[in-house]
């Protein structure tokens, strides 16, 4: 059974500034890691996903992730945030031998202010 | 690529009548499709994983009687809430992993807002 933690309930930013949401997870075996981001009333959004080779993956919106198999974090960070970043942020894992169903964090509140 | 639509997105019912959402993945096949529900500020909740052609397998305390799920093609999967309660209002997300480029991702629907009263 796999688990994903996301420590921060919610991280209050100023627009322009770096962001780092964090990640943890447990498992038995290899797995697959996503971000989501959730916009207001909204479904999930794919913002990246690590599957294999490099661990420093890149996604939409100027978002990326690393990938540390030693420390079993997947942390998202953005190098400058806007106004329009606020969401909520889920991180989730899959094992990565026959696709199974996700495993999904609590989620993060991104909450940025002028 | 890789496009899920719900519909619809918002409904409104009394209690006792009965709900269908649709689900539908625009740009690719859909070999397994989920239904999660999720309460107001909390994350997903997993309902049932559904494949195409065969009878969806709920998780523990997910009651099936009440939440029909049907994916008879490999582009639509539909949830039917019936006999709905108040206690049933909650956002309902769908999401669809199929061939190709789709295979390893799940990727999620808009979601429908369900209110009983």
């Amino acid at each position: 059974a796999q688990s994903v933690t996301q420590l921060d309930s919610q991280v209050p930013v100023f627009e322009e500034a770096p962001v780092e949401l964090r990640c943890n997870y447990s498992s038995s075996v290899s797995v697959y890691l996503f971000w989501y981001v959730q916009y207001p009333n909204q479904g999930l959004q794919l913002l990246l996903k690590y599957l294999s080779g490099s661990t420093l993956v890149k996604g939409i919106n100027g978002f990326e992730a690393e990938f540390n198999k030693s420390q079993t974090s997947f942390h998202l960070r953005k190098p400058s945030v806007h106004i329009s970043d606020t969401a909520e942020y889920f991180c989730a894992v899959t094992p990565n031998s026959g696709y199974s169903t996700l495993t999904f964090g609590k989620g993060t509140m991104l909450l940025v202010s002028p | 690529g890789a496009v899920v639509s719900q519909h619809p997105s918002r409904v409104i019912c009394k209690s006792g009548t009965s709900v269908k959402i649709e689900c539908r993945s625009l740009d690719f096949q859909a070999t397994t499709m989920f239904w999660y529900r999720q309460f107001p500020k909390k994350s997903l909740m997993l309902m049932a994983t559904s494949n195409e052609g065969s009878k969806a397998t709920y998780e523990q305390g997910v009651e099936k009687d009440k939440f029909l799920i049907n994916h008879a093609s490999l582009t639509l999967s539909t949830l039917t809430v019936t006999s709905a309660h108040p206690e049933d209002s909650s956002f309902y997300i769908c999401s669809a992993t199929g061939s190709g480029g789709a295979a390893d991702t799940q990727y999620f629907g808009p979601g429908t807002r369900l209110t009983v009263l």
